[in-house]
């Protein structure tokens, strides 16, 4: 079974400084890795997704992530991060075999940005 | 085009209660998925519908239900209502063949 692991629950950083969040997945086959964004009291918003092709992949909201297999990571980044960039980050992955139902999702990042 | 819509979007129940909640799904998805989100164990998987047959499930007790309409629109059902159900519960919905789901704000539910 798939799994993902978001090693960082919260990641503080002032406003216009870059960020990085973490994403590791594990599955045995094939996988398709979403990032998703979900702002206080509001649902899900997909932020950019992998599914094959180029490894970088390039997002809403200035956001991109890498997918690198060797090391089975799909990290987010952003150069520079605005206050409303503040929100939950949740990595998910849907594996190969699966249906497009089957979101496996991570345990969220909480993105704080501040002046 | 308008996006996924759940109703009610705030619910509060007592304990023992039964509950449904709405989803409609962005016009010509055919499949819904829902989906639990609580602190304590984060987004987990409830159900899949599609063409108004349950295509996959998570691992919940048999209180969880669900169904959908030949329209798509989608409900989710509770019975015996339990203080650990109180959540906020999502409703996905994604074209037929596509890998991306697009969530309601969701419903959050209350148990006292």
């Amino acid at each position: 079974a798939q799994s993902v692991t978001q090693l960082d629950s919260q990641v503080p950083v002032f406003e216009e400084a870059p960020v990085e969040l973490r994403c590791n997945y594990s599955s045995s086959v094939s996988v398709y890795l979403f990032w998703y964004v979900q702002y206080p009291n509001q649902g899900l918003q997909l932020l950019l997704k992998y599914l094959s092709g180029s490894t970088l992949v390039k997002g809403i909201n200035g956001f991109e992530a890498e997918f690198n297999k060797s090391q089975t990571s799909f990290h987010l980044r952003k150069p520079s991060v605005h206050i409303s960039d503040t929100a939950e980050y949740f990595c998910a992955v849907i594996s190969g075999t699966g249906t497009a139902s089957k979101l496996t999702f991570g345990t969220g990042t909480r993105l704080q940005v501040t002046l | 085009k308008a996006g996924v819509t759940q109703t009610p979007r705030y619910l509060i129940k007592t304990r023992g209660q039964q509950v449904t909640l709405s989803c409609s799904p962005i016009s010509g998805h055919r499949s819904v998925s829902w989906y639990q989100q609580t602190p304590g164990q984060g987004l987990q998987f409830l159900f899949e519908y599609f063409s108004e047959t349950q295509r996959n499930k998570g691992n919940f007790p048999g209180r969880f239900s669900g169904r959908q309409f030949s329209n798509s629109r989608s409900e989710m059902n509770v019975s015996t209502l339990e203080l650990g159900d109180s959540a906020l519960y999502l409703c996905a919905s994604c074209r037929d063949g596509s890998y991306e789901q697009y969530f309601g704000p969701g419903t959050r539910l209350t148990v006292t």
